[in-house]
């Protein structure tokens, strides 16, 4: 099973809501990523959590807050979000930071 | 840091046409692999092939690490292969790092 879940799949929120999204995998995957993707883009990396431990921020604004619970889920936490931030945001894990990633479906994310 | 290159950025091709896709990197990489994004927005692994070749039913891939080249061949298209097509690489346990794409349709 290489199977990285994520909810919502879709998401709308205005610039003064707050809304988390949920990702999820079951492959004993100790690391685990989020990305973001504007259209026409590639993937850009936000962070990395490794064993459960943020290891990697890519200089994010805080308005995005990771947060890795178990070494199963990763949330991003979304707060005064701007229209500028709706993207495509996808989640992944590996085995370690070494290894294959293996990404998720995706939240597709509109600020209004 | 290393920079990736890939070519086409755009493909277009009639159903059951054959296909070569080409990622040039700009130093040694340890870790390679190539993904295809589906119209819904879907990243799904193709191959992990920091060198030598692989084959997986109608696609394959060679990378020539000593060259700092990857190539993915599409072969006998079909409709269901359009989206795009990103190489990415990394060194170790750094951050992976995607080049821009190539975008293919697949007309029937």
């Amino acid at each position: 099973d290489t199977e990285v879940t994520q909810t919502p799949k879709h998401l709308v929120m205005g610039m003064t809501n707050k809304k988390s999204l949920k990702c999820e995998q079951h492959m004993g995957h100790r690391a685990m990523y989020w990305y973001k993707q504007k259209a026409k883009k590639p993937p850009e990396l936000m962070f990395v959590y490794s064993y459960e431990k943020l290891s990697i921020n890519e200089s994010v604004p805080s308005r995005f807050s990771p947060e890795c619970p178990n070494s199963s889920l990763l949330n991003l936490h979304l707060h005064a979000l701007q229209p500028e931030d709706s993207a495509l945001y996808l989640c992944a894990s590996s085995q370690d930071r070494e290894k294959t990633q293996y990404f998720g479906p995706g939240t597709r994310l509109l600020v209004l | 840091g290393i920079q990736v290159e890939q070519s086409p950025p755009d493909l277009i091709l009639q159903e059951g046409a054959n296909s070569t896709l080409r990622c040039n990197f700009s130093d040694s990489v340890n870790n390679l692999q190539w993904f295809h994004q589906n119209p819904w927005g879907q990243l799904i692994n193709l191959f992990y092939i920091p060198s030598g070749t692989k084959q997986n039913g109608r696609l394959s891939a060679t990378t020539v690490a000593t060259e700092r080249y990857s190539l993915l061949y599409i072969s006998s298209s079909q409709t269901t292969d359009s989206g795009v097509y990103f190489c990415a690489f990394r060194r170790g346990s750094e951050k992976l790092v995607f080049g821009k794409g190539t975008k293919l349709t697949v007309n029937p």
